[in-house]
């Protein structure tokens, strides 16, 4: 079974930009999270997928978004970014019935 | 407020050694919690949970909701558990985890 899988590994930007970061979930999986592990930081929540809509978002500014698509496979948008956004941005997807989070291998966004 | 705390970013131990990793969390409710481990090239991964109660590769951990703790222990630390720890929280199930910071344990022979 393919775990979670998440494109580009690395990316790289420039301030002001836009990135887009995409993440596949384990098939049958419903629920996509997203994180972003910055140093220093830990990992922080940022946003939760469920059945194609936004189900909870963690404290981050509305630059920061997303989408489900009917797949449930998910895209993170950040807008205007900004230095401090660089870090590994991670997926997790779950089937709330099965309830374990699975974790991609993450997106390395570095922001110039 | 909800908050993960591992107060030890780094524990170093020598191989057959006992290994406590800390965790103490803020909750106000019936949390659930885990341990996840990231091993060095490997994606983050999902070590053990309270409520399972199990032992993953030797590894423990009990909730103590007076101490609001979930120490992670081993009696022998083996130099292929060197990694990344993470303890993490949850409240309600299908919601969000909050994670502390991490500890790196190292092992050596």
């Amino acid at each position: 079974e393919a775990g979670v899988t998440q494109s580009p590994t690395h990316l790289i930007k420039t301030r002001g930009q836009q990135a887009t970061l995409r993440c596949s979930p384990i098939s049958g999986h419903t629920s996509v999270y997203w994180y972003q592990q910055a140093l220093g930081l830990g990992l922080q929540f940022l946003l939760w997928y469920d059945e194609g809509e936004e189900r909870n978002r963690g404290n981050f500014p509305p630059r920061f978004s997303g989408r489900q698509f009917p797949n449930y496979s998910s895209e993170l948008n950040v807008n205007a970014l900004e230095l401090e956004d660089s870090a590994l941005y991670l997926c997790a997807s779950t089937d709330l019935r099965v309830d374990t989070q699975y974790f991609g291998p993450g997106t390395r966004l570095t922001v110039l | 407020a909800q908050r993960v705390t591992q107060p030890e970013k780094l524990l170093s131990v020598f191989k057959g050694a006992p290994v406590e990793l800390k965790c103490n969390y803020s909750y106000s409710g019936s949390p659930e919690l885990f341990w996840y481990v990231q091993y060095s090239r490997q994606r983050l991964q999902l070590l053990l949970r309270h409520i399972s109660r199990e032992s993953i590769k030797g590894f423990t951990a009990d909730l103590n909701k007076g101490e609001t703790s979930f120490h992670l222990k081993k009696p022998f630390a083996q130099e292929e558990d060197s990694a990344m720890y993470y303890c993490a929280l949850r409240g309600q199930a299908g919601t969000a985890l909050i994670f502390g910071k991490g500890t790196t344990l190292s092992v050596s022979s």
